[in-house]
């Protein structure tokens, strides 16, 4: 799992309120990347990092925050959550496995907004 | 825009058959092509991995191919078992800037049966 943890695991709040979900790794990789899943989609890139405090959008950023102070921690923040983003959400570090970039995702976190 | 797309949507199949699921792609410019499997309830699991000048790499029993001219790739699973009942999804992943930015397919649902 090369060593990614996410938390919660699973969270329910109410539209308006915000929520932090965090990821942290312990192999001190560069790239860190927050996806969601929903069904009819596939995963959906809403923001990544390539080292502390770089960040970059993905194609579903909007309503989403990230921050990276830290090389283990990525943290993503609904400033106030909406029922649209009630969702699977997944972490993922890229590592060069055999010369090869690969990415390794965590267990995710499911999030419910009522 | 870059799209990834899998066929078919859901599979159904006996235990011990083989199968094969397809992977449409538009992206472009071309970095590598991955298959990950992902069970219900955990992150996805990367299964192969091929850049531009691979057209094949194995897996145990599975077998993805590689043609970077039509720009489709197939998982080949043999000898199916009841454990390869998952999702599979086909990630095409573009360079951009020093990131790898990966564009994911829907998946293919497989169930297999007893």
């Amino acid at each position: 799992d090369a060593g990614i943890t996410q938390s919660p695991r699973h969270k329910v709040t109410e539209t308006g309120t915000p929520v932090t979900l965090r990821c942290h790794q312990t192999e001190n990789h560069r790239y860190m990347y927050w996806y969601r899943q929903d069904p009819g989609h596939g995963l959906r890139l809403i923001h990544y990092s390539y080292g502390v405090k770089d960040t970059d959008k993905g194609e579903v950023s909007d309503g989403y925050s990230v921050s990276r102070s830290k090389t283990e921690d990525f943290l993503l923040t609904l400033e106030s959550a909406t029922s649209s983003q009630t969702s699977v959400y997944f972490c993922a570090i890229s590592a060069t496995s055999g010369g090869l970039n690969e990415q390794f995702f965590g267990p995710g976190t499911r999030l419910t907004v009522l | 825009k870059n799209q990834v797309e899998q066929s078919p949507q859901s599979l159904i199949i006996l235990e011990g058959k083989n199968c094969t699921l397809q992977c449409n792609y538009t992206v472009s410019p071309f970095s590598n092509l991955r298959w990950y499997k992902q069970d219900t309830g955990r992150g996805p699991v990367s299964l192969t991995i091929m850049t531009f000048s691979e057209n094949t790499k194995s897996n145990g029993r599975y077998t993805a191919t590689l043609d970077a001219d039509t720009k489709q790739s197939s998982l080949h699973i043999t000898a199916s078992q009841l454990s390869d009942s998952a999702s599979y999804i086909c990630v095409v992943s573009v360079l951009s800037g020093g990131s790898y930015i990966p564009t994911f397919g829907r998946g293919t649902s497989l169930i297999v049966h007893p």
